[in-house]
């Protein structure tokens, strides 16, 4: 099985709102990701996590605050964000951490429209 | 820094026709290339990966993927297409120095009946 499962589906929400995505996989996974991807275009690194710790931040900004509660969970805590977050966010799990050692799998993403 | 290039931003086929998605990187060691592929409002599934074991890849839904080392490329392709194929697909290659993903910017294919 290489379902990663993410949670909702869709999302809308006001600039002052403070709303969280969740992202599951059960593989035994040790290395999650979250990608943002804008229409038309490929998606885009945001965060890795490697054994449960941040070990990549593409500089991206405060109001979005991953966490990794546990090797199978993965939360993106999004909190003041602008219209132009809204996007499709992405999230992945690998075996590890590292493109060349394994293959990434996605989830079905979280269509989040800011208002 | 490894990169890859998708000729192409649309492709349109007939249903039955060949399908070639061309995909070319760069990279200063052997790379590991994907290709994924993203249905309308989906995530992104992998079709196939190459990994230095054998130059054709074979992945799902009929698709298969040659690496050529002298031309730097890994083009994508299926003998017949089907109307269920259309949708985004994007080829990626393994960043050595970072461990990143780093993606085309993506082909779209259209097949009509």
């Amino acid at each position: 099985d290489t379902e990663v499962t993410q949670t909702p589906k869709h999302l809308v929400m006001g600039m002052t709102n403070k709303k969280s995505l969740k992202c599951e996989q059960h593989m035994g996974h040790r290395a999650m990701y979250w990608y943002k991807q804008k229409a038309k275009k490929p998606p885009e690194l945001m965060f890795v996590y490697s054994y449960e710790k941040l070990s990549i931040n593409e500089s991206v900004p405060s109001r979005f605050s991953p966490e990794c509660p546990n090797s199978s969970l993965l939360n993106l805590h999004l909190h003041a964000l602008q219209p132009e977050d809204s996007a499709l966010y992405l999230c992945a799990s690998s075996r590890l951490a590292g493109a060349d050692t394994d293959t990434q799998y996605f989830g079905p993403g979280t269509r989040l429209t800011v208002l | 820094a490894q990169s890859v290039t998708q000729l192409g931003s649309h492709v349109s086929v007939s249903e039955g026709a060949l399908v070639l998605l061309r995909c070319n990187y760069s990279s200063s060691v052997p790379p590991y290339l994907f290709w994924y592929v993203q249905y309308p409002n989906q995530g992104l599934q992998l079709l196939l990966k190459y990994t230095s074991a054998a130059t054709l890849v074979k992945g799902i839904n009929g698709f298969e993927a040659e690496f050529k080392k002298s031309e730097t490329s890994f083009h994508l392709t299926k003998p017949s297409a089907h109307m269920s194929d259309a949708a985004e697909y994007f080829c990626a290659v393994s960043d050595h120095n970072t461990d990143k993903l780093i993606f085309g910017t993506g082909t779209r294919l259209q097949v009509f009946p």
